[in-house]
């Protein structure tokens, strides 16, 4: 389908690990996204990874590809209040365009 | 660093009205988009412009039209606003050959129409 698949809402307690799951449409996607949106404001590029790369870790985020099922991760290692968001993974297309998928709320537990 | 504006953070319209939403960015980029956001729905392109005077359909345009006369200015136009177009509006700025492509968001305006 041409829909970039992800779950709509996900809870985790202060101090855990946040792991959000997402599914792609395009083999060809050359950058995959997480885009990260807090409350009342726009969308920020939080992390990328290249497509031919199967792991990147920055500080507390770890993405994790795996290209041959199209699936996408981004873990939040010792979640905070502060990640409390909605994480929007999004893929580019051929033609540049870039496509988001429904955005995973984030829901911090104290 | 970056910047996309947009011309107001909420805006209150009755069914009919024309309605107009600014953004303007200060990176000379040549890509600028507006999408919308629905709860459930995510984010959905309407219009994007790769160049000065020129405009491409994204996947919901019906409803809306845009302008760019000036490369750091891209207007949304509802020419008879309707109470589904109740949505936020994002409006977002990226270059041709950037780094991964990454856009820039402007802040988004929540449109309401009465």
């Amino acid at each position: 389908g041409e829909d970039v698949e992800q779950s709509l809402f996900l809870s985790v307690r202060e101090g855990d690990s946040s792991v959000i799951n997402c599914t792609y449409t395009d083999s060809s996607s050359t950058y995959l996204y997480w885009y990260k949106q807090e409350p009342g404001a726009g969308l920020q590029l939080l992390t990328y990874i290249f497509s031919n790369m199967d792991m990147k870790q920055d500080q507390r985020l770890t993405v994790l590809l795996n290209k041959k099922d199209k699936h996408l991760s981004l873990r939040i290692a010792d979640t905070q209040t502060g990640d409390s968001a909605i994480y929007f993974c999004a893929e580019i297309h051929r033609d540049d365009k870039i496509i988001f998928g429904k955005g995973t709320r984030l829901h911090i537990l104290p | 660093d970056v910047k996309v504006t947009q011309s107001s953070r909420y805006l209150v319209k009755r069914t009919g009205e024309k309605v107009f939403l600014e953004c303007v960015q200060d990176m000379d980029h040549e890509n600028m988009f507006w999408y919308r956001q629905d709860p459930g729905l995510g984010l959905r392109l309407i219009y994007f412009s790769y160049d000065v005077k020129m405009k491409e359909k994204g996947d919901i345009p019906e409803g809306y039209s845009v302008s760019r006369e000036k490369k750091e200015r891209f207007s949304l136009i509802l020419e008879s606003a309707s109470t589904n177009q109740t949505s936020m509006y994002l409006c977002a700025s990226s270059l041709t050959q950037g780094r991964y492509n990454e856009q820039f968001f402007g802040p988004g305006t929540r449109l309401t129409v009465l």
